[in-house]
């Protein structure tokens, strides 16, 4: 498509439960990024895929946090047993390549853990 | 790891006016740095990239400076318009796959 895609837009949920956020990156583009910006924060890595190559995930906050990349296009982050602290807005970027080369956001996901 | 400071107070400046914006780093010097702008409900938008072997680059009525000296870099808009009103933001590589972002500079150009 023309754009970051993600979905859905807005999602409310209870605590405890699973929530999936999705995100449909630049068609061509290798490189997938998931963020989270939480209010009058900054943004907060969580993941980051490339090719065909092992994910960085090293900025996922928990086990109850994953991603997956599959045929290397479309990516879904999973979020397991929702807390309050997970509220936030979780974005997704996409890039032709790493390096020095700009990011092109999604408009996000805003999750609210009622 | 970085730690990235930008104007930590909102700026309001008239229209016509220059908007500087100031984004300071306190570890290694990157290679490059990048500014990305974003309004409420939206992503970030990518606006310039600047390299360090670069002091300044412009792109329409935006320029920014890298001054690996000072860890610093200016972010520009001249002949500042209603429209430019937004959230900048700066964002740093680290020595892995992902940036730091800044927590941003929010910009009001009044009429």
């Amino acid at each position: 498509g023309a754009g970051v895609s993600q979905s859905p837009s807005n999602k409310v949920t209870e605590k405890g439960k699973d929530v999936e956020l999705r995100c449909d990156p630049i068609s061509g583009h290798t490189a997938l990024y998931w963020y989270r910006q939480s209010l009058g924060q900054g943004l907060e890595f969580l993941i980051y895929f490339q090719g065909n190559s092992a994910p960085d995930k090293s900025g996922l906050p928990s086990d109850r946090f994953s991603a997956e990349r599959t045929g290397g296009s479309v990516s879904t982050l999973t979020i397991q047993r929702t807390q309050q602290e997970d509220s936030a807005v979780y974005l997704c970027a996409s890039s032709a390549r790493t390096g020095d080369y700009g990011y092109t956001f999604g408009s996000g996901t805003r999750l609210t853990v009622v | 790891s970085q730690k990235i400071e930008q104007n930590s107070e909102a700026l309001n400046i008239q229209e016509g006016k220059t908007a500087t914006l100031t984004c300071n780093y306190t570890n290694y010097s990157p290679a490059y740095l990048q500014w990305y702008r974003q309004d409420p409900g939206r992503g970030p938008v990518f606006l310039l990239l600047i390299r360090e072997n670069e002091k300044e680059k412009r792109k329409e009525r935006l320029k920014v400076t890298f001054d690996t000296t000072l860890k610093q870099s200016l972010f520009h808009i001249t002949a500042s318009q209603p429209a430019d009103s937004a959230t900048y933001l700066c964002a740093l590589p680290n020595t892995g796959n992902q940036f730091y972002f800044g927590t941003g500079t929010s910009l009001t150009v009044i009429p």
